[in-house]
């Protein structure tokens, strides 16, 4: 069975850095891509960006190129989203996604809270 | 960047009943467009991809239709289930873009 598996729940302050994950089971890491999707409290769906495992190509959506990192360490099939700098903005929940042109398999879901 | 216009934007109506939810493309986008389901607290399930493919597991009462910039997703006989929010989603060229959602009601 194909599972992706988030981190839990996070509360930060505003400045602070943070990096939640995304683990993959039940199929072939490596060859497919993991997307991230934000949805902000009571909003729809945005996609944020796209890596493929096997060589770290990444795409990010350019309002968020620069704010956020996507990074992979296929060895222990998981994928990474970080912040360096938080901001109250930055409070939704945040969910990984299996594939490249369509998401065939989600996470659970981060809920990420920046707060002073 | 691609927008994808959804209507309406909320829709109330009876179990049995058979609706459709629109989704627009700013330009042609041929085929490359897919349909998400997300329950109130769940996280979203593909549903719909390339237009009118039924993803795995996914009821024979829904239904994609559409290539260029319009596309419909159509539920036949309505369930209780089926209460959710639903947004389509392009994939012609990146970054990609959800639409804004339809909220599905019960009435």
């Amino acid at each position: 069975e194909v599972q992706l598996v988030q981190s839990g729940a996070e509360v930060k302050k505003p400045g602070e850095s943070l990096k939640i994950s995304c683990k993959g089971s039940g199929y072939r890491f490596s060859t497919y891509w993991i997307g991230w999707v934000r949805q902000m409290p009571g909003r729809g769906l945005e996609w944020m960006g796209i890596i493929d495992p096997g060589d770290s190509d990444t795409r990010y959506r350019p309002s968020f190129q620069g704010h956020v990192t996507i990074s992979v360490d296929k060895s222990i099939s998981t994928a990474y989203l970080q912040w360096s700098s938080l901001t109250a903005s930055d409070t939704a929940m945040y969910y990984c996604a299996r594939g490249s042109y369509y998401f065939d398999n989600w996470g659970q879901g981060t809920l990420v809270t920046v707060s002073s | 960047d691609i927008q994808m216009t959804q209507s309406p934007s909320s829709l109330s109506a009876s179990v049995g009943d058979r609706v459709t939810i629109a989704c627009q493309a700013s330009q042609d986008i041929n085929n490359y467009l897919n349909w998400y389901q997300q329950k109130p607290g769940k996280a979203p399930k593909l549903l719909i991809y390339d237009a009118s493919n039924l993803a795995t597991g996914v009821p024979s009462r829904f239904s994609g239709r559409g290539s260029g910039t319009d596309f419909t997703l159509t539920i036949y006989s309505l369930q209780p289930e089926d209460i959710a929010t639903y947004y389509c989603q392009e994939y012609d060229n990146l970054p990609y873009s959800f639409g804004r959602g339809t909220k599905l009601e019960i009435k």
